[in-house]
């Protein structure tokens, strides 16, 4: 099992541009987390995916942050016109089951090395 | 809205000794709690959980959390700590209902420095 795949691990990008992470989930799991650690701070929620679907996106910035898990591939979070404010690592993470009917190894996710994204 | 607190940034002890990083949270029942270990340039690794019953939960590595409801605490503790644990420790808390148990909230992480 190769646990949560994350790329690029590194992403270097100019002011402008456009940076694109992806995420590919453990096996048998379909549910899909990012979370953005700023330095020097902890892990703030952005958007959580099921296969075709935003759950909850109440974390991501209104402006040039989207996300999507579609039917085939990875999870990509794209960041378009990158500016120096987005520089952080950000962590993808996959689980297996949700709600709380589903006890055990419900409700815990699984976190991927993560990218660093620096912008210059 | 729940929120957690680690209210030490950094931590050094030395090898041998215990260890207790204290997280306390802020939540309207009780909440689903777990404790996260990142090493440098690394993903998280879950420690431990808990989620009802027994209120001391033993992790992985050796360690273990006790959760008190009345202090609305959850400190991770370790009796004798040994120099691979130096990382930096994050508690987080996800809410007791359907549809955003995930949505893990994630305190601010105490660095651990384990001197030799």
């Amino acid at each position: 099992n190769a646990g949560v795949m994350q790329n690029p691990r590194h992403l270097v990008r100019r002011r402008g541009q456009e940076a694109r992470l992806r995420c590919s989930p453990m096996k048998g799991h379909s549910h899909v987390y990012w979370y953005r650690q700023l330095p020097e701070e902890g892990l703030k929620f952005m958007v959580y995916l099921q296969k075709e679907n935003i759950i909850d996106e109440s974390g991501m910035p209104k402006e040039r942050f989207s996300a999507e898990f579609p039917k085939e591939g990875p999870s990509i979070l794209r960041i378009q016109q990158v500016v120096r404010g987005d520089s952080a690592a950000y962590f993808c993470a996959s689980s297996q089951t949700f709600g709380t009917e589903h006890m055990g190894g419900a409700n815990v996710l699984t976190f991927g090395a993560g990218s660093r994204l620096t912008v210059l | 809205a729940q929120s957690v607190t680690q209210p030490d940034i950094h931590i050094t002890v030395s090898e041998g000794a215990s260890l207790e990083l204290r997280c306390n949270y802020s939540y309207g029942a009780t909440p689903y709690l777990f404790w996260y270990v990142q090493s440098p340039g690394q993903g998280l690794q879950l420690l431990l959980k808990y989620f009802s019953g027994d209120t001391l939960v033993q992790g992985i590595k050796g360690f273990e959390a006790e959760f008190k409801r009345s202090q609305s605490s959850f400190n991770l503790r370790k009796p004798s700590v040994h120099w691979s644990d130096a990382a930096e420790y994050f508690c987080a808390v996800g809410a007791r209902n359907t549809g955003t148990a995930s949505k893990l909230t994630f305190g601010t992480g105490t660095r651990l420095q384990v001197t030799l």
